[in-house]
């Protein structure tokens, strides 16, 4: 089991659509979490942080859920510009210091 | 400000050379970490340095090595390159471990083995 698994993709969804991505992750010790874009050929951007009592930023709501393992991050209103591939972050401190990315979830917004 | 850069951007090498890539963090930031990312995966964890010193290392041979500056830039050294190797190597910087915090990234260097 891969210790960061995402939704796999493409999701496709017409404009003003809501979306939602979900990631699990496998190791209890894992202590922050995060949700980057990464837009084609570009580097990985910061999207949110993810905080234990779930956070808003304008259209997207990250939750995280410790009991289950997962995050999740919801997009409303989407528009084009969020067309992207939607990675989940996990770090986690077990002997050393290790930053796991997921695979990541290609989201295309269609007019 | 400047953001963290990479040299070169891109790098053609042929298998069973050796390759070095250089990145310069965020002014302040003293944690770097290197990643490399294939495509259609996302980034993999190789390291992570703090202050000089080696604080994780994810699931690469040891053909792979790295190290940090005392002004906190760094070099990812990779050595008997292969075919496999080809992928997009970022690094990222963050004022201290990324443990708890997010990472900036680099544009990264694009690394071709022929």
């Amino acid at each position: 089991r891969k210790e960061v698994e995402q939704d796999p993709g493409p999701f496709n969804v017409p404009e003003g659509a809501t979306v939602a991505f979900n990631c699990t992750y496998s190791n209890s010790a894992s202590q922050s979490f995060f949700w980057y874009r990464q837009d084609c050929r570009k580097e990985p951007k910061l999207l949110m942080s993810v905080y234990s009592s779930g956070n808003e930023d304008g259209r997207f709501t990250a939750q995280l859920n410790r009991a289950s393992q997962y995050i999740s991050l919801l997009i409303r209103d989407s528009k084009l510009s969020d067309s992207a591939t939607y990675l989940c972050v996990v770090s986690r401190l077990n002997r050393d210091d290790k930053i796991i990315f997921g695979k990541g979830t290609r989201l295309h917004i269609l007019p | 400000d400047a953001g963290v850069t990479q040299s070169p951007t891109h790098l053609i090498k042929t298998r069973g050379q050796h390759v070095t890539l250089r990145c310069s963090p965020i002014s302040g930031h003293k944690s770097v970490s290197w990643y490399q990312q294939v495509l259609g995966q996302g980034p993999q964890f190789i390291f992570q340095y703090y202050e000089k010193e080696e604080r994780g290392r994810g699931n690469f041979p040891d053909r792979f090595s790295a190290r940090q500056f005392p002004n906190y830039s760094s070099e990812l050294n990779v050595n008997a390159l292969l075919l496999g190797d080809s992928a997009l190597y970022l690094c990222a910087s963050s004022p201290e471990v990324p443990r708890n915090q997010p990472q900036h990234f680099g544009d990264g260097t694009r690394l071709s083995i022929l």
